[in-house]
């Protein structure tokens, strides 16, 4: 069984950028897709990125999100910050059978 | 559009049960593998149970399995969760999710419930 690890808190100002990375604990990061998700605060999770790299409907083009197989790592990558970006961020992943793993989530401050 | 309601959390007193219903609209129910992921207070989210398609096929973390029950109702469009001997570690908001896929297992969650608190205390 594997985690995905997450820092516990990020943040940055307007405008600029910031990565946020999932590393897996065991296995490989490219033999399952990784998810994220954002959850506002006092909201239900959305779907922002799907199968390692594409965004839900709606999604904009500023959140881009990768995998990197030398660090057994995804990130997720959100350009050009804005204040209604803060939020909690998790990435997820399955195992391939039946078991879906969250990261313990980051919280974004864009102050 | 596709709807998820919870309902059915409450506070509870330790060791007694609950059962968790999420209503569902907007889509073909029967078609898709549904979840409940719980999250407790300031902590992140936590997979905790998952139906195939049709309810033949159940999945849980180790960590409730045993205690968490999930099954579903596609005549009347309903996912429902089971938990028996609440303990206090149970505190939690139970979202339900519907998976990504059709017919089967997928590997994410594309649709979310606001959620039903449940809170377990003496």
């Amino acid at each position: 069984n594997f985690m995905l690890t997450q820092p516990h808190s990020v943040s940055e100002s307007p405008g600029r950028t910031v990565v946020i990375p999932c590393t897996r604990s065991s296995g490989t990061i490219g033999s399952n897709y990784v998810q994220w998700y954002q959850q506002r605060p006092g909201s239900a999770p959305t779907i922002l990125i799907y199968e390692d790299d594409i965004r839900s409907f709606g999604v904009p083009h500023r959140f881009t999100a990768s995998i990197d197989r030398s660090s057994n790592s995804a990130s997720l990558k959100i350009s050009g910050l804005q204040t209604e970006d803060e939020a909690d961020y998790y990435c997820q992943s399955h195992d391939g059978d039946s078991r879906w793993v969250f990261g313990g989530g980051t919280r974004l401050t864009v102050l | 559009q596709v709807q998820l309601v919870e309902s059915g959390g409450g506070v509870v007193q330790p060791a007694t049960s609950l059962k968790l219903s999420c209503a569902t609209s907007g889509f073909t129910f029967s078609n898709y593998a549904m979840h409940w992921v719980r999250q407790a207070p300031g902590k992140g989210l936590e997979w905790v149970a998952s139906v195939s398609y049709d309810g033949s096929r159940e999945a849980y973390p180790d960590s409730v399995k045993g205690q968490f029950t999930i099954s579903r109702d596609n005549s009347g469009n309903i996912l429902y969760l089971q938990i028996s001997n609440l303990r206090v570690e149970d505190t939690a908001m139970y979202y339900c999710a519907r998976d990504s896929k059709v017919r089967w297992f997928g590997h994410y969650f594309d649709y979310w419930g606001q959620g039903t608190l449940v809170s377990v205390s003496s």
